[in-house]
C-alpha cells in the first residue's frame, strides 16, 4: 500500500522559474491538502481540497496554485519561484472525518536560489 | 487566527529520564492531535483527543487534555533513543485542515 506519494523528493529552482510538485494517494480519500514546513517550525496549510473539482485556500496560499481533476491526484504549482518559497512541502490525505487519521507523504525539499 | 504554542522548543535528555512537553492554544481545540516527525519524513499521528479532561496512554506516552480544551501535555516515561524526533500538536478542525504548533524537538541520548 503506497499511501501518499510525493515527487520529486528534492528540487533546486532558480528565482522566477515555475514547477509542479506532484502528490498521489491510493486510499480513495476525498480530502487532500498541501503544507509547508520551514526550518524549526510546524507545518502551515497552503491549499486544500474536499473532493475532485473543489479546492480552497489555506493559511499561506500566495504564490501557489492547485487543481483537483481526480480523487487520486493533487498537484501544487509554484507560478514564479521566490527564495521565500524555499521549504519542505508535505502533501496529506484523509477520509475527512474530523479527528480521523491524516496521512502525510514523505515531503519534497525545495530550494529556490 | 488560532495560535498554538509548544514548550519547550528543544529538549535533550538521557535515556531513562522522564519528560513532559506542553501545547497551549489561544482558542478551544476542535480536536487535538499529537504527531511525531522523524528527520526526512512526514508527521505520523500518535493520538487524537476530543473530550476535556481526557487522558490517553500509548505505551510509555501519556497524553492529557485540559478541562477547558485549550491545553494539552505529553508525558514520556523512561525515554529511549527511539523517542527522538519533533513532537507536534495540532488542531484538526475540519477533517483536513490542521493548525500546527511550532513543535518540541526531543533528543534522547543513549
Amino acid at each position: 500500500n503506497a499511501g501518499v506519494t510525493q515527487t520529486p523528493k528534492f528540487q533546486v529552482l532558480k528565482t522566477g522559474q515555475s514547477m509542479t510538485l506532484q502528490c498521489a494517494q491510493d486510499m480513495n480519500h476525498e480530502y487532500m491538502s498541501w503544507y509547508r514546513q520551514d526550518p524549526g517550525m510546524g507545518l502551515r496549510l497552503i491549499h486544500y481540497s474536499v473532493g475532485a473539482g473543489i479546492t480552497d485556500q489555506g493559511e499561506v496560499p500566495n504564490g501557489y496554485n492547485v487543481s483537483r481533476s481526480t480523487t487520486e491526484d493533487f498537484p501544487l504549482r509554484l507560478l514564479s519561484a521566490a527564495p521565500s518559497q524555499t521549504s519542505v512541502y508535505f502533501c496529506a490525505s484523509t477520509d475527512g472525518i474530523s479527528g480521523n487519521t491524516i496521512y502525510f507523504g514523505e515531503g519534497s525539499w525545495l530550494t529556490v536560489v | 487566527t488560532q495560535l498554538l504554542e509548544q514548550s519547550p522548543q528543544f529538549l535533550s535528555i538521557q535515556e531513562g529520564e522522564n519528560l513532559t512537553v506542553y501545547c497551549n492554544s489561544s482558542s478551544v481545540f476542535s480536536s487535538l492531535q499529537w504527531y511525531r516527525q522523524e528527520p526526512g519524513e512526514g508527521p505520523v499521528l500518535l493520538v487524537t483527543v476530543v473530550t476535556g479532561g481526557e487522558v490517553k496512554k500509548l505505551k510509555r506516552l501519556t497524553f492529557q487534555f485540559g478541562d477547558a480544551r485549550k491545553d494539552s501535555s505529553l508525558h514520556i516515561t523512561a525515554a529511549q533513543p527511539g523517542d527522538t524526533g519533533l513532537y507536534l500538536c495540532a488542531d484538526n478542525n475540519a477533517g483536513n485542515m490542521l493548525t500546527f504548533g511550532g513543535g518540541t524537538r526531543l533528543m534522547v541520548k543513549p
